[in-house]
């Protein structure tokens, strides 16, 4: 199974709106990261927070990692039309593997 | 630097055919990877290297042939495909160290009739 759950599995919303997706994991990682897919393309590196890592910031996005929990969320702020797409939280173990989540599909409406 | 490159970006076989996903990167990167994506799901790992002349299994690696014999190149083959290998595949390289990011190529889209 994955080590990585999405939820929610599809997410729609207005523009201006922000947009939160969560991951759990099931194993102690070294770090998380989120991609992101548009449509028909290859994944795209937005973020990576380490295990002793609570939270970071980068632009529009802000990842929170709870390793007690063993979940991570991703907040995009003032969602835009273009940030439609599918985003993947990504678990690197100790054993140098990077294992995906399914992914959660956010529309942003215009 | 051209990144992650993968041939062919299309491919369609017959059932039993064989054939050879060609992956190279320019980054000098030690750790790279094989994954596929069916249609709605994430990433599954097939196969990876930690560097030239290792490898490893992933999650799903039946099916699929992998060698590593130099840093830039990362071909991954399949044997005799079946119509359960239709997918997209990606290969991805990172650097060693897991503070590292890892990037992807465009994929190849491959159906097996």
């Amino acid at each position: 199974s994955q080590q990585g759950e999405e939820d929610p599995q599809a997410l729609s919303i207005q523009e201006g709106e922000n947009a939160t997706m969560n991951c759990s994991y099931k194993t102690s990682i070294n770090n998380l990261q989120w991609y992101r897919q548009n449509s028909g393309r290859g994944l795209v590196h937005l973020i990576l927070i380490r295990s002793n890592e609570r939270e970071k910031h980068s632009g529009r996005l802000r990842v929170t990692l709870d390793t007690s929990k063993k979940s991570s969320s991703l907040l995009i702020t003032a969602s835009r039309a273009a940030d439609t797409a599918s985003y993947f939280c990504a678990t690197l173990t100790s054993g140098s593997r990077l294992t995906f989540g399914e992914g959660t599909q956010l529309t942003v409406n215009p | 630097n051209a990144g992650v490159t993968q041939t062919p970006k299309f491919q369609v076989l017959k059932t039993g055919q064989s054939m050879t996903l060609q992956c190279a990167q320019d980054m000098n990167h030690e750790y790279m990877s094989w994954y596929r994506q069916d249609p709605g799901m994430g990433l599954r790992l097939i196969h990876y290297s930690v560097g030239a002349g290792i490898t490893d299994q992933g999650e799903v690696p039946n099916g699929y042939n992998v060698s590593r014999s130099t840093t830039e190149d990362f071909p991954l083959r399949l044997l005799s495909a079946a119509p359960s290998q239709t997918s997209v595949y990606f290969c991805a390289s990172r650097p060693s160290g897991w503070r590292e990011t890892q990037y992807f190529g465009p994929g190849t889209r491959l159906l097996v009739l």
